[in-house]
Order: structure tokens, then sequence, then C-alpha cells
């Protein structure tokens, strides 16, 4: 089974900072997902990656899959951006995607 | 934009009722999974399917049943509802099986 551990767990930031959420996982994956989940329940896509980098907007997401690991960078953090950030890793083998706990990002004004 | 709608938001069942939770999506995907979230766990997957009247369970099967009789709808049913299954049941589709997810907006289940 993949274990998967994000850091870290809670994170406040100023509103204007860099900010960096790490994933890693313990399996050979194919794929990566980065998903937001506001207050309330909503969960969106953010990305989808198995290699390099990939930006949208203030978002910019990495994957090593050698070292097994992520990174999802926010740019000029805005209050909005405040939400709880999971990652899914897709392991080789299987149907799913297995998820992270997420971390919780407040971005304070 | 592919929408997945869960039934009901907020719901409040009795110990020992059979719930049914509803997951309707509109963009013919081939691939549907009902998750539950509780707090310091993440989501983890109850059952699945990757086709009309397929099924495949995931981590935590047991209390839980499905149904897929048609493409856009996935059913999750709780046979007889118990206090452990209060929990926040989120739906999932995707298009093919290497695809990103599209999630509903949640149904927050409480059995008292």
């Amino acid at each position: 089974k993949n274990e998967v551990e994000q850091s870290p767990q809670n994170l406040t930031a100023q509103e204007g900072e860099f900010i960096t959420i790490n994933c890693s996982y313990s399996v050979g994956i194919s794929a990566l997902h980065w998903l937001q989940q506001h207050p309330g329940g909503g969960i969106v896509s953010l990305f989808m990656l198995s290699s390099g980098k990939k930006k949208h907007g203030r978002l910019i997401a990495t994957i090593n899959i050698q070292e097994k690991h992520s990174s999802l960078h926010i740019t000029a953090s805005h209050p909005r951006d405040s939400a709880v950030y999971i990652c899914a890793p897709r392991p080789n083998t299987g149907n799913q995607f297995y998820f992270g706990t997420g971390t919780s990002l407040t971005v304070i004004p | 934009d592919v929408k997945v709608t869960q039934s009901s938001r907020y719901l409040v069942k009795r110990t020992g009722e059979k719930v049914f939770l509803e997951c309707v999506q509109d963009m013919d995907h081939e691939n549907m999974f009902w998750y539950r979230q509780d707090p310091g766990l993440g989501l983890r997957l109850i059952y699945f399917s990757y086709d009309v009247k397929m099924k495949e369970k995931g981590d935590i099967p047991e209390g839980y049943s499905v149904s897929r009789e048609k493409k856009e709808r996935f059913s999750l049913i709780l046979e007889s509802a118990s206090t452990n299954q209060t929990s926040m049941y989120l739906c999932a589709s995707s298009w093919r099986v290497n695809y990103g997810y599209t999630f509903g907006s949640g149904t927050r289940l409480t059995v008292v």
C-alpha cells in the first residue's frame, strides 16, 4: 500500500508570501494529483502530473519521480488561497489514487 | 464543465436505517468512486466502478454496498446505518483509469 505524507500539516502565512507544500510517497507511481478543498467540502482538481513541472497562474507543481516527492508552490499568496491542499499519488499497480491527509493553509491579510 | 452531483448536502439518519447516497455525473465518465473523509485520515476508498453493473471493493467496504445500473449514476447504500458511519461522503468520477478526478460537493451524513 502506498503511504502518503504531506508537510506541513498546518500552515499560516501572511498575504504575499511564497508557500511550499510537500508530498512524499513510498511506491512507484504513474501520476500524482494535487487537489484543493475549501471549507464546506468541495474538492477541486489543481494539477495532474507525472513528471517535471506544471504551472497555472500563481500555482506551480513539481514532481521528482526518482525521489518520490512532489511540491506545490503558491506565489504571492492571497487570503482566497486558504484551503486544504491534498496530494494523491497513483501507484503503478492498481486503479486508484491514494490520498494524503492534507495541508491546511490559512493566509492572513 | 463536468458536473458530479450528490443528491444531498446534509443528512441525518437513525441507527439501523437503510441509507441511499446518490451520485450523478453528466460527462459519460467510465469510472466512478465513493470515498469517505474523516479528520486526520484523508479520503478512503469505499467502492469504485469502472463500468455499468461492475464494482470493486476499495479499502473500507464493510457495511456498504453500491449499485451502478446506468453509466451516469453510482449509488452508495448503507444497509443498516451505524454511528461509526457518520462522516463526509464524496463521490468522484474520471473518464478513464489514468485520468484525474472530478468530485461532487460531498454529503455530510450524521447517524444518531
